[in-house]
């Protein structure tokens, strides 16, 4: 059973609007969750994170929404620009010492 | 700060062989240390949990005999794959936590294996 799902497999954004990437989980003890970035044959890259005691986390271009009700959040990157193309994780954790459960992995392409 | 590398970036070995990816933090202490899976077009698969001096904890469906884990420092952790298969042919990604209840993971870059 998937614990942590990101729905959409892939994005198509056009350059300087609005992407906004998707996560559901099922886990109500997740108490932080995370996004990752990945390139090709690249280890992913910490982007931001969210504590479960905020709804809002804002780094520049990056925003993540936590809605806890729903168990879902949301990461919006504005504007978009080409160089975020690329596959976004989402994953969550409970305590500090279990391993990150992460999704599937949604492919943002930034169109030109 | 926060930085992993792993070495070899790429290895190209035998069917039989065995195959040794290091993982090291490079600027910070990491008492957990984690190794991952990744198919093509796949998300990352979790195989195994390493604590510095301590044994791996292995998830369900990886061998630990094939797979060997070791955290023998808190800036290195080693897989070594064991009489290693085509099948075993895939990206393999370590990550690393800082320890005092820190959530986020750092990964390294990857180490592409590639069993003929």
């Amino acid at each position: 059973d998937q614990q942590v799902k990101q729905n959409s497999p892939s994005l198509s954004v056009q350059e300087g609007r609005i992407s906004i990437l998707n996560c559901d989980y099922t886990n109500s003890m997740f108490d932080y969750f995370l996004w990752y970035k990945k390139y090709p044959a690249e280890g992913p890259t910490f982007l931001i994170s969210i504590s479960s005691i905020k709804d809002k986390n804002e780094d520049g271009r990056f925003t993540v929404f936590l809605n806890k009700s729903a168990k879902h959040l949301s990461l919006h990157i504005v504007p978009s620009q080409p160089g975020d193309s690329a596959v976004y994780f989402c994953a969550a954790s409970h305590s500090g010492n279990t391993p990150l459960v992460f999704g599937k992995g949604t492919r943002l392409s930034v169109i030109a | 700060g926060a930085v992993v590398s792993q070495h070899p970036s790429r290895v190209i070995c035998k069917s039989g062989t065995s195959v040794k990816i290091e993982c090291r933090s490079l600027d910070f202490q990491a008492t957990t240390m984690f190794w991952y899976r990744q198919f093509p077009k796949q998300s990352l698969m979790l195989m195994a949990t390493s604590n510095e001096g301590s044994k791996a904890t292995y998830e369900q469906g990886v061998e630990k005999d094939k797979f060997l884990i070791n955290h023998a420092s808190l800036t290195l952790s080693t897989l070594t794959v064991t009489s290693a298969h085509p099948e075993d042919s895939s990206f393999y990604i370590c990550s690393a936590r800082r320890g005092g209840g820190w959530y986020e993971q750092y990964f390294g870059p990857g180490t592409r294996l590639t069993v003929t």
